[in-house]
């Protein structure tokens, strides 16, 4: 059965420093997204992607972020300069069609120290 | 009134039992809706969608309710393998919503 797949599963990095965080939508799926969970807390949108551009974000990804598809297969989200807060488990997805049954990856728990 | 909203639970039930779960949303345009199921610190994953005619799958019924706008998750037969955190999630001109979800513990 195909998946989504995100690498690395735990990241761990210093206040201030920058991480990207990589996953491998399904094959031939068009829409992307990242989703984020704070441990206890709920998953949160953050944004989605669909043609090689950003077609929705939530208040949560501001200049901090940036997504980009660098070639056919992979999707990276970026966080610039990272935050204590910024800690949480970051979920990429992907769907055939906008807004209709996402898929998730494993997710890559990220904590910044 | 919060967009999606849950009661987070715990619901305890004993195998076999019969529990049902509801989800309020408060954007009446909303207009697909599904039920996810997430396991402790692993990923959501889709469990059914839910139709306006309501829709089953095995043991799971779902129901939506557009006047009273808010969706529900029936599960027949608890399985000890039915303990998790079910999220309703809605989706309309924005991107999927999660709700907070309600968690589950079926107990033998």
């Amino acid at each position: 059965e195909p998946e989504v797949t995100q690498t690395p599963s735990h990241q761990v990095t210093q206040m201030g420093q920058e991480v990207i965080l990589r996953c491998v939508p399904i094959s031939n799926h068009l829409y992307f997204y990242w989703y984020r969970q704070i441990l206890g807390q709920k998953v949160e949108f953050l944004v989605s992607f669909y043609n090689n551009e950003i077609s929705e974000k939530s208040e949560i990804f501001d200049d901090q972020f940036s997504v980009e598809r660098p070639d056919g297969s992979n999707f990276t989200l970026k966080i610039r300069s990272t935050k204590l807060e910024d800690s949480a488990m970051y979920f990429c997805a992907s769907s055939g069609q906008g807004n209709e049954k996402l898929f998730f990856g494993s997710g890559t728990q990220l904590s910044v120290l | 009134r919060k967009e999606v909203e849950q009661d987070p639970g715990p619901f305890n039930v004993p195998e076999g039992a019969t529990v049902a779960f509801n989800c309020t949303y408060s954007n009446s345009a909303s207009q697909s809706f599904f039920w996810y199921r997430q396991d402790c610190r692993k990923e959501p994953k889709l469990l059914m969608s839910v139709y306006s005619s309501g829709n089953e799958d095995g043991r799971f019924t779902a129901q939506l309710n557009r006047a009273s706008q808010y969706i529900s998750l029936l599960i027949r037969d608890s399985k000890l393998s039915d303990s998790a955190t079910y999220l309703c999630a809605l989706a309309g001109r924005r991107a999927l919503t999660f709700g907070s979800g309600t968690r589950l513990q079926v107990q033998p």
